[in-house]
């Protein structure tokens, strides 16, 4: 089945300092990815909808200017937390949908997640 | 979106049956329903999907109602490592792209030996 692949699985940052998180899909092309971010014992809360080649869309609430999404192509998005603080600490997910299928009512994939720790 | 509500919680015991029910009254005629299991520390991952009646497959069976305003998922002799995390998500199917997922709450099932 197709593969949604995150990296890295985790990382721990200094407070200040910005954090990359990548997402691919592994055999299959995807113009739109997600990202979520969830805190222990919570759900999966939406952050925004990566879009290849164009600016990302942003759930409400969410700092555009924090975390920025890159979708450079139609396998890659990125995620980069900046000035990341010890609020940000969180397990961060993406997702896609493999357009192959013609984009209905097929499965999302999800990545592995990133647990992110800032100290 | 059409919102889901599951319960919290469930417990069960190896080797039985478990059935977990969503609500969502306000679905869609083009809503699908599909349900994903997530372990701790992991991305979810896909169970199973369903528009009416029944669906079956290898892991799980998915019953909807005629009014499809619920829907139950049912694990078939659970095992320890069925303990994870259940989303009951409805979206629309038919739209010709791609629709976010929206999770709701989730029904955490424990299961004990």
């Amino acid at each position: 089945g197709a593969v949604v692949s995150q990296h890295p699985s985790w990382v721990i940052c200094k407070s200040g300092t910005s954090v990359k998180i990548e997402c691919r899909s592994l055999d299959f092309q995807a113009t739109t990815m997600f990202w979520y971010r969830q805190f222990p014992k919570q759900s999966l809360m939406l952050m925004a909808t990566s879009n290849e080649g164009s600016k990302a869309t942003y759930e409400q609430g969410v700092e555009k200017d924090k975390f920025l999404i890159n979708h450079a192509s139609l396998t890659l998005s990125t995620l980069t937390v900046t000035s990341a603080h010890p609020e940000d600490s969180s397990f961060y997910i993406c997702s896609a949908r493999d357009l192959g299928q013609g984009g209905r009512n097929t499965e999302a994939f999800f990545g592995q997640g990133t647990r992110l720790t800032v100290v | 979106l059409a919102k889901t509500t599951q319960p919290i919680s469930m417990d069960s015991y190896e080797g039985q049956e478990v059935n977990i029910t969503c609500s969502h009254n306000n679905i869609a005629t083009n809503d699908y329903i599909t349900w994903y299991q997530q372990f701790p520390s992991q991305g979810p991952r896909f169970i199973i999907q369903g528009y009416k009646t029944k669906v079956t497959n290898e892991v799980a069976s998915l019953f909807i109602p005629a009014d499809r305003k619920s829907s139950t998922l049912s694990l078939p002799r659970v095992s320890l490592s069925d303990t994870a995390v259940y989303y009951c998500l409805v979206g629309d199917g038919f739209s010709g792209g791609y629709n976010k997922l929206i999770f709701g709450a989730g029904t955490r099932l424990a299961v004990h030996p």
